[in-house]
């Protein structure tokens, strides 16, 4: 079993669709990342996150602790959010290194 | 502000050959994490340099290795090249350890 599971591992969604990623993990943590790949492979951190709730324009990623659980939503989504979406966990159980999920493929269509 | 820089951004490599990895950090970041991200496992640690100093490293064999310099520039260097060393390579800036990560545009390495 992955330390960090994301789920689904695909997704296509039509412009316009409400999106949401899921991550779980099982151990205590000392922060959640989000992260976002474009095909060419340059990454991008959309969320650092330890508690509650963060939103940044259409997206909103919110962390819940009790549960080890976390959630990214893409509002109003469109076709250039096509990417993948990657969660990562910090955890002193894990050595305080950054452990990743495989990642949730994204696709748009318009 | 200028980004994360790597160079190169694409080397071929032959089985055996040891290769070496640059990663110039945002001005004003001092820590620095490398990564490596193939098809099969994903995104995995490297290791993290914090002034200087190797902070944490992955579960990888002692051919990989890395430094920092005091302006934080950063370099990882794999020794005796192996085919499975095919891989991208990115690299991450933070103000200090355990923030926000910026990365890299990433070093694809192809060992042949």
């Amino acid at each position: 079993k992955n330390e960090v599971e994301q789920s689904p591992q695909n997704l296509t969604a039509q412009e316009g669709e409400f999106i949401t990623i899921n991550c779980s993990y099982s151990v205590g943590i000392s922060a959640l990342h989000w992260l976002q790949q474009h095909p060419g492979g340059g990454i991008v951190s959309l969320f650092m996150l330890s508690s509650g709730k963060k939103k940044h324009g259409r997206l909103i990623a919110t962390i819940n602790i009790q549960e080890k659980h976390s959630s990214l939503h893409i509002t109003a989504s469109h076709p250039r959010d096509s990417a993948v979406y990657i969660c990562a966990v910090r955890s002193r159980g894990y050595g305080n290194k950054l452990v990743f999920g495989a990642g949730t493929i994204l696709r748009v269509k318009s | 502000k200028a980004g994360v820089t790597q160079t190169p951004r694409y080397l071929i490599k032959t089985r055996g050959q040891q290769v070496t990895l640059s990663c110039s950090p945002i001005s004003g970041h001092r820590s620095v994490s490398w990564y490596q991200q193939t098809p099969g496992q994903g995104l995995q640690f490297l290791f993290e340099y914090f002034s200087e100093t190797q902070r944490n490293k992955g579960n990888f064999p002692g051919r990989f290795s890395g430094r920092q310099f005091s302006n934080s520039r950063s370099e990882m260097n794999v020794s005796t090249l192996e085919l499975g060393d095919s891989a991208l390579y990115l690299c991450a800036s933070s103000l200090v350890s355990y923030n926000e990560q910026f990365f890299g545009p990433g070093t694809r390495l192809t060992v042949l």
